[in-house]
This record gives C-alpha cells, sequence and structure tokens, in this order.
C-alpha cells in the first residue's frame, strides 16, 4: 500500500455535469498523475503534477482540468461530462520523475449517462 | 510516437509451468521500462523497473530482460501459481519523460 486513496471509488452522471475525482497521498511525493483505462488502448495519461500549483497535460488532456493547491491531494475535473469519458481513472505517485517507479492508487468508476 | 505492443494478449497456461510474456517498443531512446501486475477492479502493482542501462531484473520467480536496440523486453515467470493470474502490462518511460502503457497479457494459471 503506497498511501493513496481514491474518491469516490464508483460514480454514474449524467451527460452535461460537472464531476471532480480525487486523488490523496500519505507519502508527501511531488509527482502525481492522472491515467484513464480504457479496452484497447491501455492507460494513457491525462495530467500530471510536478508540484504545488504545477501542472501539465498528457495524451488525453482534451475535457479535463486539474488542481494541486496542496502536495498531498490532486484533483481531475471533468467540466462537462461526456459518454466517452466513461472509463476506469487512476491517480499515481512517484518520488521522482525519471528513474522512480510510480504506485497506483486503486481506481475511480465513472460511468457517464 | 512511442508505441508499445504486448503479445499475446492473452495466456491460459497449467500451474507449474514456465512462461514468457513479451512486450515491444518502437522508441529504443527509454529511460527505464517496467513492468506492473494489474488483478481484476484493482490499481496495478511495481513488479519490476529495469533502468536503460540495466539488462534484467530479478525478484523471486519474476526475470524481466531488456533489449534497447530491438525494442523489446520479456518477463519471465518461474513455475507460475493459480496465484499468478492477473493482467500484465509493460510500461516505458522515454523521452517525453512519461509512461506509454501496453495493453497488457492476461494470464490465468489453473491447477
Amino acid at each position: 500500500d503506497a498511501g493513496i486513496t481514491q474518491s469516490p471509488r464508483h460514480k454514474v452522471t449524467e451527460t452535461g455535469t460537472p464531476v471532480t475525482l480525487r486523488c490523496h497521498q500519505t507519502e508527501n511525493h511531488r509527482y502525481m498523475y492522472w491515467y484513464r483505462q480504457d479496452p484497447g488502448h491501455g492507460l494513457r495519461l491525462i495530467h500530471y503534477s510536478y508540484g504545488v500549483k504545477d501542472t501539465d497535460k498528457g495524451e488525453v488532456s482534451d475535457g479535463y482540468s486539474v488542481s494541486r493547491s496542496k502536495t498531498e491531494d490532486f484533483l481531475l475535473t471533468l467540466e462537462s461530462a461526456t459518454s466517452s469519458q466513461t472509463s476506469v481513472y487512476f491517480c499515481a505517485i512517484s518520488a521522482g520523475q525519471a528513474k522512480e517507479t510510480q504506485y497506483f492508487g486503486p481506481g475511480t468508476r465513472l460511468l457517464v449517462l | 510516437k512511442q508505441e508499445v505492443t504486448q503479445i499475446p494478449a492473452a495466456l491460459s497456461v497449467p500451474e507449474g509451468e514456465n512462461l514468457v510474456l513479451n512486450c515491444s517498443f518502437t522508441d529504443s531512446a527509454i529511460y527505464n521500462l517496467q513492468w506492473f501486475r494489474q488483478d481484476p477492479g484493482k490499481g496495478l502493482t511495481s513488479l519490476l523497473l529495469i533502468q536503460s542501462s540495466q539488462r534484467e531484473q530479478t525478484s523471486g520467480r519474476l526475470n524481466a530482460s531488456l533489449d534497447k536496440s530491438s525494442g523489446r523486453s520479456t518477463l519471465y515467470i518461474a513455475a507460475s501459481q493459480p496465484g499468478d493470474s492477473a493482467t500484465y502490462l509493460c510500461a516505458v518511460r522515454g523521452s517525453t519523460d512519461k509512461l506509454i502503457f501496453g495493453t497488457g497479457t492476461r494470464l490465468q494459471v489453473f491447477p
């Protein structure tokens, strides 16, 4: 257990509503990541953070925004959820970017109707 | 653009067999390669991390090799057990400094 929690673990929402997913870590790691996992696509990076208020886009960032106001929390927001954003979302952390492994949270299953 | 491929997509073997999972990548300019395990409905667990300067890493019954020039890595599992049943994912960290994942190999080990 790398001290990562995600909330909520499951969510059902309707198209057009905003949704915020939370990732919380207790390890005080600098780097945090949001991925989505879909059949046939594997895991794809949405956004990542390399420090408080320092974030950058990943491979599939359209329709998503992030915020990191504290080291321990990294929030992922779907501004206006669409059915294509139905997925399993994973948060990950690492102590260093280039050489260190990443530790993953348990995931959030999101269904957009 | 880096692409990571894992073959086979699924594998079913009897308990006790030694097996090899394959991972290939298109851009050999990588920092490292990692193998992860994912159980159904769970997050990913890191198994082995191979830096670009290394050729292999071992942990218990697992051995991962890396051939950067040919763009290949293998995960060798010795004496497989039913508890090894899971999806195994490889991921490379390349020049973009981001992890690029393969789609995984779903392994079933039956008694």
